[in-house]
């Protein structure tokens, strides 16, 4: 079982639509969860991350975190073309201090104008 | 600069060189890492360093050598690699306090190929 999963994709959605991207996890012991966006040939950068079970919202992007259920998602409202990209998902264990961050292999959100 | 810098961004090198991967941070962060991204798999952690000592080494090839002088710069050295070793390789930096909700900041990345 893979510690991180994610669809690949491609997941297609209408600009102006509400796109959906699910992660889950193994590991129970698992305390932070982080979204990163990585467009193509370019390095991952952070859109937000979430510890706490519930939603968290920030401009267009809600995570929500179910600990019971071992998942947490994504959702991006409004879509625009710009969203087009690889999410990845990573969680991070903390272990003795030490942090280990630990992705999904990402999924390809394409936005059709 | 500001954030995380990352030099060469493109690389290419034969089987029997020898080369450098640079990364610094200009966030006054204690912990600092190196990833392998290949294609179709998730990203890998290879090596982990906080407060300038090595705290975790993911089974990586000795041919991959990390060097960690000080808290903003962080070196990969790479010699007789294979060409399965083609990847883009990150850097990124965190605080690294271990609670557990480290935000990790990623440089923009060395794009590796071995022929």
């Amino acid at each position: 079982q893979k510690e991180v999963e994610q669809n690949s994709g491609p997941l297609s959605v209408p600009e102006g639509a509400i796109a959906s991207l699910n992660c889950t996890y193994s590991d129970r012991g698992s305390q932070s969860f982080f979204w990163y966006r990585q467009y193509s040939g370019k390095s991952p950068e952070l859109i937000m991350f979430i510890y706490s079970n519930g939603d968290k919202e920030d401009g267009r992007f809600t995570a929500q975190l179910n600990k019971a259920s071992q998942y947490v998602s994504l959702l991006i409202r409004d879509s625009q073309p710009s969203d087009s990209a690889t999410y990845l998902c990573a969680v991070i264990r903390t272990n003795f201090g030490n942090e280990k961050l630990t992705f999904g292999t990402g999924t390809r959100l394409t936005i059709i104008p | 600069e500001t954030g995380v810098t990352q030099t060469p961004r493109h690389l290419v090198m034969g089987m029997t060189n020898k080369k450098s991967l640079k990364c610094e941070q200009h966030l006054g962060h204690n912990a600092m890492y190196w990833y392998k991204q290949s294609a179709k798999k998730p990203l890998e952690l290879m090596f982990v360093y906080s407060l300038e000592e090595r705290v975790e080494n993911n089974s990586v090839p000795s041919r991959f050598s990390p060097e960690c002088p000080n808290s903003s710069h962080l070196f990969l050295h790479l010699h007789t690699l294979q060409p399965e070793d083609s990847a883009l390789y990150l850097c990124a930096s965190s605080q690294g306090k271990g609670r557990g909700t480290d935000t990790q900041y990623f440089g923009p990345g060395t794009r590796l190929t071995v022929l």
